[in-house]
């Protein structure tokens, strides 16, 4: 299966700060990752898929100016969180797509956790 | 947004007893999958199931499948202290390479 990392995997900033959390695929090149929002006993919610080289699809109530995502190569997306206010506080999770076996399954990050003060 | 919805939204059990999850989804699917959070952690893969099997076992899980119904179920046999966590089904679309999607999940707490 696929190792998939996320950095940071917490921080904690102030309000109107801008915070940038990378994915990365340690041992697949993905052309396609999900990133996933979690806020505190909820479910994860996906946020928007993040295609190589081309633009993220993001999904219906997220907002794409505020939520910035780049998938600069085949094994790193990122995730910007512009001018993040309390309410963006939340668990922030990645996935891809990779091979298990003969079938392709989706692999998730460890997550990082935002606290914007 | 989510497809699953997980009942009941919380269990309490004792250790040594069965817990049973349900979820139901609501478009045609490849897959289902059952995953597990301890608070305040990432995910963790229990258990696959493809939408042409109707029951898989894993260790104390078992799993199955009604895709008439729309519906699966996550069954903890013997369960322990530290099976406490979130249950959450997942299944993605027919369409290749689409993203997994949720249910709300089950909070099982056991007690020793």
């Amino acid at each position: 299966g696929a190792v998939v990392s996320q950095h940071p995997s917490w921080v904690i900033c102030k309000s109107g700060t801008s915070v940038k959390i990378e994915c990365r695929s340690l041992d697949f090149q993905a052309t396609t990752m999900f990133w996933y929002r979690q806020f505190p006993k909820q479910s994860l919610m996906l946020m928007a898929t993040s295609n190589e080289g081309s633009k993220a699809t993001y999904e219906q109530g997220v907002e794409k100016d505020k939520f910035l995502i780049n998938h600069a190569s085949l094994t790193l997306s990122t995730l910007t969180v512009t001018s993040a206010h309390p309410e963006d506080s939340s668990f922030y999770i990645c996935s891809l797509f990779g091979l298990a076996g003969p079938y392709n399954e989706q692999f998730f990050g460890p997550g990082t956790r935002l606290t914007v003060l | 947004s989510q497809q699953g919805e997980e009942d009941p939204q919380a269990l309490s059990i004792q250790e040594g007893e069965n817990a049973t999850m349900n979820c139901s989804y609501k478009t045609s699917i490849n897959n289902l999958q059952w995953y597990r959070q301890n608070s305040g952690r990432g995910l963790v893969h229990l258990i696959l199931i493809r939408s042409n099997e109707r029951e898989k076992h894993s260790g104390r899980l078992r799993v199955t499948l009604d895709t008439s119904k729309k519906s699966s179920s996550l069954l903890i046999t013997a369960s322990r202290a530290a099976d406490t966590a979130s249950y959450f089904c997942a299944t993605d679309a027919i369409q290749a390479g689409t993203a997994l999607i949720f249910g709300k999940g089950t909070t099982l707490s056991v007690s020793s």
